[in-house]
C-alpha cells in the first residue's frame, strides 16, 4: 500500500526558506516520478513541480520557477522541496504525490499534506 | 484563473445523477488523458477516474468519466450524502510542460 508522509511545514516569514520532505513507503520509490501539489486556503489544487524517477528531469509551475527546487534521495525513499524567497501567496497545504504513466501522466496516490504559512 | 474550466458548484438530491464538466484546450485535454480527483478538506485527494474513463479498484461504478475533444465530464449516479466533496479534473499540458487542474467543483447533496 502506497504511503506518503510530508513534513517540514510551519510558520515562516516572507523571503525566508523552508525544506519540505516526503517519506515514501509501500512501493518501489526509485521507479516512479513524483509531484508536489499545493492548495492555498479557500483555493483549488495547484500543481507545483515534478521530478522523474531518477531525478534527471524536473518541471516547475511558472509561479515557483527559480524559487523552488525539487530533489529526491532514492537510497532513502525521500522526496524534497526546497522553497526559497517565500511569499505570502505561497501559504498552502503542500501535498506529495506519486506520478504514474499509462498512456499519459497522472497522479495516483497522495499524502495528507504539510501546511506552510508565510507570515510576518 | 485555472487552465481547465469547471463549474464552481453542483448539487443534487440523493439518488439523482449529476454531471461535472471540464473544459480545456488542444494542449491539454485535446492531446492528453484527463483524470478526476475527489477531495474532502483535511484529507488526501483521492483518484476517482484515470485515463478518461477508468475507475481504480474500490471506486463505485456510480462514478463514470468521459472525454471528447477538449472537454471531459464526470458523472455521478445514485447520488449519496457521502459524495459531498470537491471534485477536480487534471491533465498534462504540453505547452506549459506541467500538470494543470480545474478550479474544482464543490458538490452539495441536498
Amino acid at each position: 500500500q502506497v504511503h506518503l508522509v510530508e513534513s517540514g511545514g510551519g510558520v515562516v516569514q516572507p523571503v525566508r526558506s523552508l525544506r519540505l520532505s516526503c517519506a515514501a513507503s509501500g512501493f518501489s520509490f526509485s521507479g516512479y516520478g513524483m509531484h508536489w501539489v499545493r492548495q492555498a486556503p479557500g483555493k483549488g489544487l495547484e500543481w507545483v513541480t515534478f521530478i522523474s524517477f531518477d531525478g534527471s528531469d524536473t518541471y516547475y509551475a511558472d509561479s515557483v520557477k527559480g524559487r523552488f527546487t525539487v530533489s529526491r534521495d532514492n537510497s532513502k525513499n525521500m522526496l524534497f522541496l526546497q522553497v526559497n524567497s517565500l511569499r505570502t501567496e505561497d501559504t498552502a497545504i503542500y501535498y506529495c504525490a506519486r506520478g504514474y504513466y499509462s498512456d499519459g501522466w497522472y497522479i495516483d496516490s497522495w499524502g495528507r499534506g504539510t501546511l506552510v504559512t508565510v507570515s510576518s | 484563473q485555472s487552465v481547465l474550466t469547471q463549474p464552481p458548484s453542483a448539487s443534487g438530491t440523493p439518488g439523482q445523477r449529476v454531471a461535472i464538466s471540464c473544459s480545456g484546450s488542444s494542449s491539454n485535454l485535446g492531446t492528453n488523458i484527463v483524470n478526476w480527483y475527489q477531495h474532502l478538506p483535511g484529507t488526501a485527494p483521492k483518484l476517482l477516474i484515470y485515463r478518461n474513463i477508468h475507475r481504480p479498484s474500490g471506486v463505485p461504478d456510480r462514478f463514470s468519466g468521459s472525454k471528447s475533444g477538449t472537454s471531459a465530464s464526470l458523472a455521478i449516479s445514485g447520488l449519496q450524502s457521502e459524495d459531498e466533496a470537491d471534485y477536480y479534473c487534471a491533465a498534462w499540458d504540453d505547452t506549459l510542460n506541467g500538470l494543470v487542474f480545474g478550479g474544482g467543483t464543490k458538490l452539495t447533496v441536498l
